[in-house]
């Protein structure tokens, strides 16, 4: 069974600093790994998504990384804003389409 | 757009009685999913459908029913066998497995 998580659990950073979210998942024989966004009360937002053949993955100041032989991935964002603050979480499909989601980044950048 | 509507956004359920969480897709993505999500606890699935008229059990099914007599619509009841309803509930849909999976803004159930 797929497990995936997520380092650090929760974050703060200052207005302009840059922040590195981490995940990592257990089976390596992943189709591709999505980062999703969540504000508090909302459903989640598609941020990202890598595809196993892909080693990284761009949306404005929003960068993805993926190492599949390390089952590992990471999330960049760039000179951090307020309006970044929210939960942060990554998933990844099983072959029977099921998602199994990490715990989540919980982010807090202050002005 | 396209996109997926969850309906109502808020809902209170009195003890003993079955309320229905609506899900619509216009997306014609063949598969959706249900999620349920606690404080502390992540996103844990409830039910799934890969096509019409067709859904397998997900990692918490009891006390939950669904259907999927359209493709766009897949409803969720709780039933009044489920002892913890309180909770969020995202619905989600996807094509297939190479593209990704997008979500529904959610229904908060709350047990009055």
């Amino acid at each position: 069974k797929q497990e995936v998580t997520q380092i650090p659990a929760a974050l703060s950073v200052p207005e302009g600093e840059n922040l590195v979210l981490n995940c990592s998942f257990t089976d390596s024989a992943i189709y591709n790994l999505q980062w999703f966004r969540q504000d508090p009360g909302k459903g989640l937002t598609s941020l990202l998504l890598i595809q196993s053949s892909q080693r990284e993955q761009t949306s404005g100041r929003l960068n993805a990384s993926l190492d599949k032989s390390s089952g590992r991935s990471t999330l960049y964002i760039a000179a951090s804003q307020p309006g970044d603050s929210a939960t942060y979480l990554c998933a990844v499909p099983s072959n029977d389409y099921k998602l199994s989601f990490g715990a989540g980044t919980t982010v807090t950048v202050r002005a | 757009d396209g996109g997926i509507t969850q309906s109502p956004k808020y809902l209170f359920r009195k003890e003993g009685q079955n309320v229905t969480l609506s899900c619509e897709q216009n997306l014609n993505h063949d598969a959706m999913y249900w999620y349920r999500q606690d404080p502390g606890q992540g996103l844990r699935l409830i039910y799934y459908s890969q096509i019409v008229n067709d859904f397998q059990k997900g990692d918490i099914a009891e006390g939950y029913s669904v259907s999927r007599e359209r493709k766009e619509s897949f409803p969720l009841t709780v039933t009044s066998a489920q002892k913890n309803p309180t909770a969020f509930y995202l619905c989600a849909s996807s094509i297939g497995m190479d593209y990704g999976y997008t979500f529904g803004s959610g229904t908060r159930l709350t047990v009055v």
